[in-house]
């Protein structure tokens, strides 16, 4: 199962676009890339998933570069509830794989 | 959209006591669930693999006669800590898919405390 490596923790003010970055050097060719949020005492909690290049939701965007070994997920007009864990996951939507998790990173919004 | 429910969402208990803890898929049917754990500011850690119809696979380092996993129906898998100790007090997530090439989805957890 692929590694994958991100920032500890960030800090935004509200109404800014945050963009966490996130490296997979060794993603497989059948990996999908998911992002999902977690907030204290709930679990995870989907954001978007994409393969390649750009897939953009209600939430948020996700840039895929073309080698896929990173992704960006990127937050539009952050609000304080934004605040919370964003972790990014690599691996096959197969049903039966388990999803391993990074540390994630932790958001700050700040007012 | 694809939900998960846990029950319950949190449970306080003596030492040598065991808890059950299920996990639903309440729209959908997942011949796979699988079970986390994740103690405070850490991440999840992956537990064990429920395949319905069949025993669990279970992660290098936890004990399946401690941590026992039912998988009976497609929509149901129970994780029952036996005889519970404080050192098992955590935070306990299982997640489903329900089609191929579609996210994961997780419950809301459960929170263990052993006293």
């Amino acid at each position: 199962l692929a590694k994958t490596t991100q920032p500890i923790s960030m800090d935004s003010y509200e109404g800014q676009e945050v963009n966490i970055t996130c490296s997979h050097n060794n993603i497989a060719t059948n990996d999908y890339i998911t992002w999902y949020q977690q907030f204290p005492s709930q679990g995870p909690r989907f954001i978007i998933q994409g393969y390649k290049t750009k897939v953009t939701n209600e939430v948020a965007s996700l840039f895929i570069p073309a080698d896929r070994k990173s992704s960006t997920l990127s937050l539009p007009r952050v609000s304080l509830s934004d605040t919370a864990v964003y972790y990014c996951l690599v691996g096959r939507n197969s049903g039966n794989t388990p999803l391993v998790f990074g540390k994630g990173t932790r958001l700050s919004v700040i007012a | 959209g694809a939900v998960v429910s846990q029950h319950p969402s949190w449970v306080i208990c003596k030492s040598g006591t065991s808890v059950k803890i299920e996990c639903r898929s309440l729209d959908f049917q997942a011949t796979t669930m699988f079970w986390y754990r994740q103690f405070p500011k850490q991440s999840l850690m992956l537990m064990a693999t429920s395949n319905e119809g069949s025993k669990a696979t279970y992660e290098q380092g936890v004990e399946k006669d401690k941590f026992l996993i039912n998988h009976a129906s497609l929509t149901l898998s129970t994780l029952t800590v036996t005889s519970a100790h404080p050192e098992d007090s955590s935070f306990y997530i299982c997640s489903a898919q329900d089609t191929f090439n579609q996210p994961q989805h997780f419950g809301d957890g459960t929170r263990l405390s052993i006293l």
